[in-house]
């Protein structure tokens, strides 16, 4: 069956990076892009960027552009997301997600359990 | 502030009919046919109910059914259960900028 296990909680002080992992299984990992989607605590859901893991292509939201790199690994079938220049209003739980494509549609149809990222002096 | 707009929230009783509705633009939900639902119980990871305007993935309820007119989509919930009470998503690819972009969410009550 498909899973998506993300890394644990992580507590980062502002000005720091963060790196999420997402590791997959159950699938051919090339054959889907992974979504990065944040939630600020009692917000809703926001896009952060897709990466390709047939062949690395990354979209980023503008918002996250400058402060946002993703990444996968095909050797583990895993992905990775790190954000840096933290700032308080990071502070969320952010979920990989399986693209149903192999492009952006926004139809993610398996997800990570979430990690929780607070950011805190 | 969300690109899509959703009500913040709609009630119902059990064994009723309820509908969520989701604003966009002639960028997003007017010019594709790529609008997801999602359904978000408290502390868990969303759920995807509806993709492609109107069709239901392998395993969710024929109670969920979505449609789209113009620049707005919806999802119907039809014979409300207590379990549907949720906070439920739309999304849409969009043409150009952050090419995804989410509804604020709406929290179902069921009565």
């Amino acid at each position: 069956q498909v899973q998506l296990v993300q890394s644990g909680t992580e507590v980062k002080k502002p000005g720091a990076s963060v790196r999420v992992s997402c590791k997959t299984s159950g699938y051919t990992f090339s054959a889907h892009g992974v979504s990065w989607v944040r939630q600020a605590p009692g917000q809703g859901l926001e896009w952060m960027g897709w990466i390709s893991a047939y062949n690395g292509n990354r979209i980023y939201a503008e918002e996250f552009q400058d402060r946002v790199t993703m990444t996968t690994d095909t050797s583990t079938s895993t992905a990775y997301m790190e954000l840096g220049s933290l700032r308080s209003d990071d502070t969320a739980v952010y979920y990989c997600a399986r693209d149903a494509a192999t492009v952006v549609t926004g139809y993610f149809d398996y997800w990570g359990q979430g990690t929780l990222v607070t950011v805190s002096s | 502030q969300s690109v899509l707009t959703q009500p913040a929230s709609v009630s119902g009783s059990p064994g009723q009919s309820i509908t969520i509705s989701c604003t966009g633009t002639s960028s997003d939900i007017g010019g594709f046919n790529y609008v997801s639902w999602y359904q978000q119980h408290p502390g868990k990871a969303p759920k995807v109910l509806i993709y492609e305007v109107s069709i239901r993935p392998s395993g969710v309820s024929t109670r969920f059914s979505g449609s789209k007119s113009g620049n707005t989509a919806s999802l119907t919930i039809s014979g409300l259960r207590p379990d549907d009470e949720a906070d439920y998503y739309c999304s849409s690819k969009k043409s150009s900028g952050s090419l995804v972009a989410f509804g604020g969410g709406t929290k179902l009550t069921v009565l």
